[in-house]
Parts: structure tokens; C-alpha cells; sequence
């Protein structure tokens, strides 16, 4: 049980667009979600945290206009990364805890490299 | 603020000896949990172990085992008897109430340390 979906795993886009990424509890209703970022040999820094039918709460430093969090159901988040840049370059790593709220389970991640 | 120290950035050890990873972190949360986690080089992070603040007692999981000591804030991780599938990233992390989520507990992290297991 548990189980985190991201998807896409990877994508590579050109700076100025847009990119989307979606986290799933496929077997869970999720009541919160995060949105982690990990640079190369990096830990993970918490970006944002969100629940469903509510605005997300950004980490200081976020930008909420760039680093757009729409949590639309108890099942699915969406991470959109608006107007990308090379610097945006990362490894997203989403999760979600249940109603227990006492332990977060990942997803496998999306590596997004902006050209 | 919270914070969690793993001290060790890269440990190298040959196969089947044992290996403690070193945690310590700090809070003003009388109520907490620590967790451990593990992120193989696939990138995908596995969950491990959460320990209540109120629950000191030591776990024991097949080759892994944890001790976590209030008195000096520190929650440990040994693997006894290491084997290559062992190499590893691992993060040590704290949980925070998330201001304005009542119940919302979001994940400090510590960097890490590399585990690489030599055959």
C-alpha cells in the first residue's frame, strides 16, 4: 500500500516554456502533498505544501507565481513550472501523507532538465 | 528552527561489515517523529523507519537497526552484515508542523550520507 505515482519520470523542454508534473496516491486518499526539490548530491528542499481545494503554502524563497501547485483532488497534485529557465534544472520529487498525517510516501521523482 | 545534522557525507566499507549512520537533530517540538529513509541511485526514496518522540526504544529490522537517544538527540541507523544492494544515499529527517495546517507535519531533511558498499 502507499504507493506514490509522478509522472512524467523525465522531461527536457526549452527555456520559456511551461512543464507540468503530476504526483498521484494511487492507493490513498492523499490529505496533504509536497513538493520537494533536489539538486545534484543535494538533499531534498521542501518547496511547497498543499491540500485539496486549498492554496498551497510556499517554503520562503519559492516563487508562487513561477511554481504553480494545484491540488485538485484527494488523489492528484499538479506541479507546473511556469516560464522555465536552465537554473530550474532539478530532480521534483512529490509526496503525500493520509489522514494519519504521520509519515510521507514518495514518488518516484521527475528529472526535469530545461535546455 | 528544526534542523538534522548527518555528519557523515560518504561512507566506503567493504561487504559484511557493519556501518552506523549518524543522526542528530535539533527542535523545540516536545512532540516529534524521525524518520529514515533511503534514496537508491534510481532516485526514488524508501521509506525506512519512523520513530515517535515518545518512543525510545530501539528497533531491529532484519539487518538494520536503529537507536534513538532523546538525551543526546540523536537517532542512528546501523546496518549490520552490509551487502552492495545496501549503497545508498540516506537522509535522516524530522517532522515540523506546517503553519496554518493543523495536522500537517511537513519533512526536515538532513543532507545525507553516501553509503557505498564494496563487494
Amino acid at each position: 500500500g502507499a504507493v506514490v505515482s509522478q509522472h512524467p519520470s523525465w522531461v527536457i523542454c526549452k527555456s520559456g516554456t511551461s512543464v507540468k508534473i503530476e504526483c498521484r496516491s494511487l492507493d490513498f486518499q492523499a490529505t496533504t502533498m509536497f513538493w520537494y526539490r533536489q539538486f545534484p548530491k543535494q538533499s531534498l528542499m521542501l518547496m511547497a505544501t498543499s491540500n485539496e481545494g486549498s492554496k498551497a503554502t510556499y517554503e520562503q524563497g519559492v516563487e508562487k507565481d513561477k511554481f504553480l501547485i494545484n491540488h485538485a483532488s484527494l488523489t492528484l497534485s499538479t506541479l507546473t513550472v511556469t516560464s522555465a529557465h536552465p537554473e530550474d534544472s532539478s530532480f521534483y520529487i512529490c509526496s503525500a501523507t493520509g489522514l494519519a498525517g504521520d509519515t510521507q510516501y514518495f514518488g518516484p521523482g521527475t528529472r526535469l532538465t530545461v535546455l | 528552527a528544526q534542523k538534522v545534522t548527518q555528519a557523515q557525507t560518504e561512507i566506503s566499507v567493504v561487504e559484511k561489515e557493519d556501518v552506523t549512520l549518524d543522526c542528530v537533530y535539533e527542535t523545540r517540538d516536545t512532540t516529534y517523529y524521525l524518520f529514515w529513509y533511503k534514496q537508491p541511485p534510481s532516485g526514488e526514496l524508501v521509506f525506512l523507519i519512523r520513530r515517535n518522540s515518545f518512543d525510545e526504544q530501539n528497533e531491529i529490522s532484519g539487518r538494520y537497526s536503529w537507536n534513538f537517544q532523546k538525551s543526546t538527540s540523536s537517532f542512528n541507523f546501523t546496518i549490520t552484515a552490509s551487502q552492495v544492494v545496501d549503497s545508498a544515499v540516506y537522509f535522516c529527517a524530522l517532522s515540523e508542523d506546517v503553519p496554518g495546517r493543523q495536522g500537517a507535519q511537513k519533512l526536515v531533511f538532513g543532507q545525507g550520507t553516501r553509503l557505498t558498499i564494496n563487494p
